[in-house]
C-alpha cells in the first residue's frame, strides 16, 4: 500500500526567508504528487501538482516543487515566506494504477510564521 | 471559478442521532468523495462514487455511514447514529477524472 511521509510536523520560519517542507513517499511506481494547504477553519486549496514531465512544477502562490524519483521526494519550496503562509501543509499521493482512485496524505506539516 | 459547497459549515449533534452532510460538486465532474479529518490528524480517505455507485470505501466507512447522490447535483453523507469518535471536518471532493481533486471548505461535526 501507498504511504506519504511528511516528518516535520512543525516549522518556523521568519518572514522573508526561504522554506522547504519535506515529503517522502512508498509507492510502487511514480504516481501523481499534490500539496495542499489548509488554513485555520479552511478547506484544502491546491498548490500544485505532479503528474509527469519536467520535475520542477510551480504552483500557486509563489510555490514550487521539485519530484526526485532516485529520494521519493516531492519537497516544496518558497524563496522568500509571507505572513500570509502561515497554515498546515499537506503532501498527498494519487496512485496511477492498482491503488484506486484516492489520495493518501501525509500527516501534514504546520508552518508559524514570525514577523 | 467553479467550486466545491458544503453544507453546513458547522453541525453539532448529539450522540445517536442521525447527520446529513450535503455537498454540491462541481457540476461536470464524475467522481466525487467524502474524506474526514479529525482534529489534529491527518486527512483520512472515506468513500469515492462513481456512475452512482460506490466504487471505492475505507474500512472507517462502516455501516454507519451512506452515501447518495439523489438529484445529479448534491453528494450527501449520512451519518445513520453518530458517535462521539465521528467528530471531525468532513471534505466533499470532485474531479472529472483527470486526478486533480477539488475540495469543498469542510463540515464540521461536533458530537456532544
Amino acid at each position: 500500500a501507498q504511504s506519504v511521509t511528511q516528518p516535520d510536523i512543525h516549522i518556523t520560519v521568519s518572514e522573508g526567508a526561504s522554506l522547504e517542507l519535506r515529503c517522502n513517499y512508498s509507492y510502487g511506481a511514480t504516481p501523481y504528487l499534490f500539496w495542499y494547504v489548509q488554513s485555520p477553519g479552511q478547506g484544502l486549496q491546491l498548490l500544485l501538482k505532479y503528474f509527469s514531465g519536467d520535475t520542477l512544477v510551480q504552483g500557486i502562490k509563489g510555490f514550487e516543487a521539485e519530484f526526485k524519483r532516485s529520494q521519493s521526494s516531492f519537497n516544496l519550496r518558497k524563496p522568500s515566506v509571507h505572513w500570509s503562509d502561515a497554515a498546515e501543509y499537506f503532501c498527498a499521493l494519487l496512485p496511477i494504477t492498482g491503488g484506486g482512485n484516492k489520495l493518501t496524505f501525509g500527516t501534514g506539516t504546520q508552518l508559524k510564521v514570525e514577523l | 471559478e467553479p467550486e466545491v459547497t458544503q453544507t453546513p459549515s458547522h453541525q453539532v449533534t448529539q450522540m445517536g442521532q442521525e447527520v446529513i452532510l450535503r455537498c454540491v460538486p462541481i457540476s461536470n465532474h464524475l467522481y466525487f468523495y467524502w474524506y474526514r479529518q479529525i482534529l489534529g490528524q491527518k486527512v483520512e480517505f472515506l468513500v469515492s462514487f462513481y456512475n452512482n455507485e460506490i466504487s471505492e470505501k475505507s474500512e472507517i466507512f462502516d455501516d454507519q455511514f451512506s452515501v447518495e447522490r439523489p438529484d445529479g447535483s448534491n453528494f450527501t453523507l449520512k451519518i445513520r447514529s453518530t458517535k462521539l469518535e465521528d467528530s471531525a471536518m468532513y471534505f466533499c471532493a470532485s474531479t472529472w477524472g483527470t486526478g486533480e481533486l477539488f475540495f469543498g471548505e469542510g463540515s464540521r461535526l461536533t458530537v456532544l
